[in-house]
């Protein structure tokens, strides 16, 4: 039964270049949620994302930041023009569809380096 | 909204001993609570959980963490500490109410447990 996978696990990117960052939910799971942590921080929420809809992106900076979940395929946070600012290890969580779910589970983390 | 605050950054604790790392939650609504540890480069997995009932829960690896609603607090504590305890120990909360928008979890700074032999 495998868990959230996200790939890759480390990406360096130079300035201005773009940065996708994916994450397959666990099976039969169709909530995702993206939280990122600077160096020395907690996580931070960013967006929250059901099958081919953004629910919440009130985490998310208001440019260059962008997140989907096809109906098919992972989900996906680009970045555009990425600056030495977004640096940070991005994590990816998924959840069941019922209600009263309350448990995340919790993918391994692409680490992004901008150079 | 909600907002958890980890009151120390690093705790150092010598093996064998106990240690309490401390919790304090602020929401306006009725909240989970949660505990995740982080080992270096890896990611969150969880320790224990609160949802309702008894204010003591149990996790694994011999974690216990008590709810106290009074002081808003759920600390994390285990009586023995052992060298691979050493991590990052994560405290969170989460709306009980799931509509859409509530789903996410808040989480502290973190508390670096550091065990030393």
């Amino acid at each position: 039964n495998a868990g959230v996978m996200q790939n890759p696990r480390h990406l360096v990117r130079r300035r201005g270049q773009e940065a996708r960052l994916r994450c397959s939910p666990m099976k039969g799971h169709s909530h995702v949620y993206w939280y990122r942590q600077l160096p020395e921080e907690g996580l931070k929420f960013m967006v929250y994302l059901q099958k081919e809809n953004i629910i919440d992106e009130s985490g998310m900076p208001k440019e260059r930041f962008s997140a989907e979940f096809p109906k098919e395929g992972p989900s996906i946070l680009r970045i555009q023009q990425v600056v030495r600012g977004d640096s940070a290890a991005y994590f990816c969580a998924s959840s069941p569809s019922r209600t009263d779910s309350y448990e995340q589970y919790f993918g391994p983390g692409t680490r992004l380096t901008v150079t | 909204a909600q907002s958890v605050t980890q009151l120390d950054s690093q705790v150092p604790v010598f093996e064998e001993a106990p240690v309490e790392l401390r919790c304090n939650y602020s929401s306006s609504v009725s909240v989970y609570l949660f505990w995740y540890v982080q080992y270096p480069n890896q990611g969150l997995q969880l320790l224990l959980k609160y949802l309702s009932g008894s204010t003591l829960v149990k996790g694994i690896n011999g974690f216990e963490a008590e709810f106290n609603k009074s002081q808003t607090s759920f600390h994390l504590r285990k009586p023995s500490v052992h060298i691979s305890d050493t991590a990052e120990y994560f405290c969170a909360v989460k709306p009980r109410v799931s509509s859409g928008s509530a789903r996410q979890l808040t989480f502290g700074s973190g508390t670096q447990l550091t065990v030393l032999p």
